[in-house]
Parts: structure tokens; sequence; C-alpha cells
């Protein structure tokens, strides 16, 4: 089955500091990945869509400029949480589709295990 | 912009019980899927619905679609402790997912 890894799984860093993140579609390409953002009790918050070969389109309220999208290959795209502050503190996902053609088409996401950011 | 209600935000049933959450959209949607997460994990794809009206199973789930393909619902049969989670429906609109608020099921055994 399709597979999505992260890592890391968990960080801690300094306020001010630069922390990057990878999506990894494992056993299948992925020509887009999706980062979304998870508070505690909360939902999933779509931050941005990522594009292999192009730049990424930003939900609107988040910020490009701090959190930078890389899609560098069909199977890994990057978040890089720059100039991280405590209020970036949160569950970073990532996904990607996959259809899945047996009974008819189906559009499934399938979700990175996340990444917990602290950010002290 | 587009916005997908979810209710209720929390329901404990006792073990045996039935549950049901319900998803709105203020959009129609192309498709709407159901996640399940269980604490401390990611979402986990469970089901999607494509057609106006369709009702799916997966044993003691059942899942439906509205006629206007606005809302949907997600229903537990005789619940189990193996159904703890938070269950998000996602409405898919121009390639992208957005996803209600969740609804938190926890079962008393």
């Amino acid at each position: 089955g399709a597979v999505v890894s992260q890592h890391p799984s968990w960080v801690i860093c300094k306020s001010g500091t630069s922390v990057k993140i990878e999506c990894r579609s494992l056993d299948f390409q992925a020509t887009t990945m999706f980062w979304y953002r998870q508070f505690p009790k909360q939902s999933l918050m779509l931050m941005a869509t990522s594009n292999e070969g192009s730049k990424a389109t930003y939900e609107q309220g988040v910020e490009k400029d701090k959190f930078l999208i890389n899609h560098a290959s069909l199977t890994l795209s990057t978040l890089t949480v720059t100039s991280a502050h405590p209020e970036d503190s949160s569950f970073y996902i990532c996904s990607a589709p996959f259809v899945r053609l047996a009974g008819g088409p189906t559009y499934e996401q399938y979700f990175g295990p996340g990444t917990r950011l602290t950010v002290t | 912009g587009q916005q997908v209600m979810q209710i209720p935000q929390y329901q404990h049933v006792q073990e045996g019980e039935d549950f049901t959450t319900y998803c709105n959209s203020s959009t129609t949607l192309s498709n709407i899927q159901w996640y399940k997460q269980r604490p401390g994990g990611h979402p986990v794809f469970l089901i999607q619905l494509v057609k106006s009206g369709e009702v799916k199973k997966q044993k003691r789930l059942t899942f439906q679609f509205g006629e206007a393909k606005k809302n949907s619902s997600l229903h537990i049969t005789a619940t189990q402790t193996t159904d703890v989670g938070t269950y998000f429906c996602a409405g898919s609109k121009g390639g992208k997912l957005i996803f209600g608020q969740g609804t938190e099921l926890s079962v008393k055994p």
C-alpha cells in the first residue's frame, strides 16, 4: 500500500532557529503533496500545496517566507520553518494523494506520521 | 471561503451504543472523505463518497453522502473500544481537502 514517511518525528528547537521537515512518498510518486498544521484537540489546517517542479501554493494567512516549501523530486517535499517562535509549536503533517483504480477511481490522501515541533 | 462544519465535537458512549457524526459543507463538494485519527496518531483514510445520495458500509460503519452533495454522516453501530479516536470528514474541492473540526469519540467499556 501507499506509505508516506516524515522526518523527524519530533524536534525541539530554540526560538529564532530554523527547522526542516521532510515528507517522502515511499512506494509511489507524488507530484503534489499537502502540508497541514494541527494544534491539540483541533482539526487539520491546510497550510500549503507543494507542487513538484514549481512554486508551492499557500493558503490565505500562511506566510510563505516563514514556511518555505520545496518539492525537489516526485517523492520528496520539505517544509522549513524559518526563525521559529513558540507560537509555531504544533504538529505538522504532510499528505500525498494516491489514486486507487480498483473498483472505480478513489482519490485517497495518505498522511505521514507527523512531526511534533516544540519551540522553546 | 469554503467551510466544512462537523458536529458534535465530542461524543461519549457506552460500549455497544451507536454513534453518529454529521458533516455539512457551505458549498457543493466534488466528493467527501472520512478519516480516523487515533490519539497521538495521524489521520487514516476510511472511505470516499462521490455520488449524490451514496451510501457505503464497512462492517459496523455506514457512510452517507447527501443528495445535494453538501452533507454527510458516519454512523457506527454497536461501538467497541477500538472505535476510540477522532473522526474527520474532509470535503474535496479544487483538488484540496478541507477538514471538518472532527468528532472525538470515547467509548466506555
